[in-house]
């Protein structure tokens, strides 16, 4: 069974950068079968979603957030990350990994358990 | 950018009872369509995938039906465990979307 785990600082400073890393387990990432995701959700709304990387590199980001972000993928360490630049109070919000399923129609079918990343100074 | 809405925004219901969630695309995503079931604290999980297949592990109470733009989710014989938040989420084209949530409780 496939696991996720984010990881990565809890308070980031306004306009400063957002990083996280997730770090899958039990299975590979350059399995071509999934692409990876990062979702958000900020206390009391709903999700969102960020974006999303293939083994390749080959990224797809939200329009939204699109001039701020950027995920990137580390083969070697099983890893992908995000960055989020130029953060503000906005971006304060539970922050999720996930994969996405070819062969379920594309859904996040495993998620980390998400991480808290509070945007103050 | 496909917008999702959802129907009711919240619902109190008991053990047992039949629930229906309602969901709709602001154009056509074929059967793109996917529930997920939250609670605080946790993960997100997968419920229902392209509109109607069941997840692995998932218990067959939950049933998920639509295409177009109108789908639904049914939980018959609701179980306690089952008090959560549910969204729904288009998988048609970035970028994908997630509805505003259905909170369902006591």
């Amino acid at each position: 069974q496939v696991q996720l785990q984010e990881s990565g600082p809890g308070l980031v400073k306004p306009s400063q950068t957002l990083s996280l890393t997730c770090t899958v387990s039990g299975g590979s990432i350059s399995d071509g079968n999934y692409y990876w995701s990062w979702i958000r959700q900020p206390a009391g709304k709903g999700l969102e979603w960020i974006g999303r990387i293939y083994t390749s590199g080959s990224t797809k980001y939200n329009p939204s957030l699109e001039s701020r972000t950027t995920i990137s993928v580390d083969t070697s360490k099983n890893q992908f990350s995000l960055n989020l630049s130029s953060v503000t109070a906005a971006d304060t919000a539970v922050y999720f990994c996930a994969r996405v399923s070819h062969n379920y129609g594309r859904a996040f079918d495993q998620w980390g358990q998400g991480t808290l990343v509070t945007v103050s100074s | 950018d496909i917008q999702m809405t959802q129907s009711p925004s919240s619902l109190s219901a008991s053990v047992g009872d039949t629930v229906t969630i309602s969901c709709r695309a602001s154009q056509t995503i074929s059967t793109y369509l996917n529930w997920y079931q939250h609670k605080p604290g946790k993960a997100p999980s997968l419920l229902i995938h392209t509109a109607s297949r069941l997840q692995s592990g998932v218990p067959s109470r939950f049933s998920g039906r639509g295409s177009g733009t109108d789908f639904t989710l049914t939980i018959s014989s609701l179980q306690p465990e089952d008090f959560a938040t549910y969204y729904c989420q288009h998988s048609y084209s970035a970028p994908f979307t997630f509805g505003p949530g259905t909170k369902v409780d006591i």
